[in-house]
């Protein structure tokens, strides 16, 4: 079975560009999740799909972040512009449904806002 | 508020030592799950294990064993005769009531195994 798929795996812009993410979850997988890792911290959901429906946005900073899930299936984050603050890897999940069922795991794409 | 407290930033130990992790959790919650998670140095988090609230059973997995203590809301983890391979960040997670699955992650513990 393959794994959540990410890509870019490393990005690097300055700030004030743009810069988009996109996910592939594992087939089948009805909720997605994108979350932000910062240096030294653990992750941190920013938003949380189910099918094409948004679950939870709360800590999305919707000022410059924005992602959608069009179809229920990838999904692509977008940040415009970037600040310097937004450098961490962002790493996205999926599971089966959204009982907490175990979140399987992406190997992330790192962004450096210089 | 939920929140999880790993207060061991970084441990450091010989090859074949046992080693525990330590998980501190907070939640008003009578119904929740817990969580560990291994970030090896790839970057991508490998689940471990998930335990429920009303479980308070301790878990063995190979050298992996988990210590779940409702009663002083921890749920730590011990490896037995660490390796090598062991080497990572290793999170503990706490997730929202059953009928969601928002995960709070801890800040993790970066475990370094010496040969």
């Amino acid at each position: 079975e393959a794994g959540v798929a990410q890509s870019p795996r490393y990005k690097i812009i300055e700030k004030r560009q743009s810069v988009a993410f996109w996910c592939n979850p594992i087939s089948g997988h009805a909720t997605l999740y994108w979350y932000q890792q910062i240096l030294g911290q653990g992750p941190k959901l920013l938003i949380q799909f189910q099918n094409n429906g948004v679950v939870d946005d709360s800590q999305l900073p919707k000022d410059r972040f924005s992602a959608e899930r069009l179809k229920g299936v990838d999904s692509t984050l977008k940040i415009q512009p970037a600040k310097l603050e937004d450098s961490a890897v962002y790493l996205c999940a999926s599971s089966p449904t959204g009982y907490t069922n175990e979140q399987f795991f992406g190997p992330g794409t790192r962004l450096t806002v210089l | 508020a939920q929140k999880v407290t790993q207060a061991q930033t970084e441990i450091s130990v010989v090859e074949k030592e046992d080693v525990t992790l330590d998980c501190v959790y907070e939640t008003r919650d009578t119904t929740y799950y817990l969580f560990w998670y291994k970030q090896p140095p790839s970057g991508e988090l490998v689940f471990l294990i998930r335990r429920n609230s009303f479980d308070e059973q301790n878990e063995i997995s190979g050298r992996y064993s988990w210590n779940f203590q409702k009663s002083t809301s921890s749920f730590n983890f011990t490896i037995t005769a660490s390796q090598v391979v062991d080497s990572a960040v290793y999170f503990c997670a706490l997730s929202e009531p059953i009928s969601a699955s928002k995960i709070i992650f801890g800040s993790g513990t970066r475990l370094s195994i010496r040969p």
